[in-house]
């Protein structure tokens, strides 16, 4: 186990509403990164949070957004959800962003949007 | 062009065999490179990093060749647990934080 936890495990939603993912970091870890993975396609970066602040984005349009609180922990909205937004999402916990730490992954959140 | 490029497979392999996946990548200033594996429905966790000399871990090594931007992963003795989906993963040249994951490559061993 990696010790970092996402709440919920699974959730499904409708077309137009807004969803809040939960995201718990490895101890001591500041870093968390977010990532979309589309049915038999690999994760898709979408954005990082590094002590508290937003620290690079991918291509996801601003209906995305996140949080990162004092204890590291983090969330992803998303609102007004799109089919294609039906996917599982990850997030990774890692002990810095300046040069490349190991990247330890929660189990995910599979949302499914009807 | 994507970033990164895997054949998705499925390979199917009997118990035993030696197997081997390829990845190519576009951007030539990429800085560290990985192979990930991802078991059905979970996580993808890290299997190793790939160096320009070439690593080894038990019956497992990868290899980098920058100047053909090409990355291999060899595996050896397949065992059935060995089955899952392996995903080549590049950390970009910005302080982002960013991973670029393939599409990942599935293999199945089989008895």
């Amino acid at each position: 186990e990696t010790g970092v936890t996402q709440s919920p495990t699974h959730l499904i939603k409708t077309r137009g509403q807004q969803v809040t993912l939960r995201c718990s970091s490895q101890s001591g870890h500041n870093t968390v990164s977010w990532y979309q993975q589309a049915l038999g396609q690999g994760p898709q970066f979408i954005f990082q949070y590094y002590r508290e602040e937003e620290n690079g984005r991918g291509n996801f349009p601003p209906r995305f957004s996140g949080l990162q609180f004092p204890n590291y922990s983090s969330e992803l909205n998303v609102n007004a959800l799109e089919l294609d937004d039906s996917a599982l999402y990850l997030c990774a916990s890692s002990l810095a962003s300046s040069s490349y730490n190991e990247q330890f992954f929660g189990p995910g959140t599979r949302l499914t949007v009807l | 062009r994507k970033e990164v490029e895997q054949d998705p497979g499925p390979f199917n392999v009997p118990e035993g065999a030696t197997v081997a996946f390829n990845c190519t990548y576009s951007n030539s200033a990429s800085q560290s490179f990985f192979w990930y594996r991802q078991d059905c429905r979970k996580e993808p966790k890290l299997l190793m990093s790939v160096y320009s000399s070439g690593n080894e871990d038990g019956r497992f090594t990868a290899q980098l060749n920058r100047a053909s931007q090409y990355i291999s992963l060899l595996i050896r003795d397949s065992k059935l647990s060995d089955s899952a989906t392996y995903l080549c993963v590049l950390y970009g040249s910005s302080n982002t934080g960013k991973l670029i994951f393939g599409q990942g490559t599935t293999l199945q061993v089989k008895p």
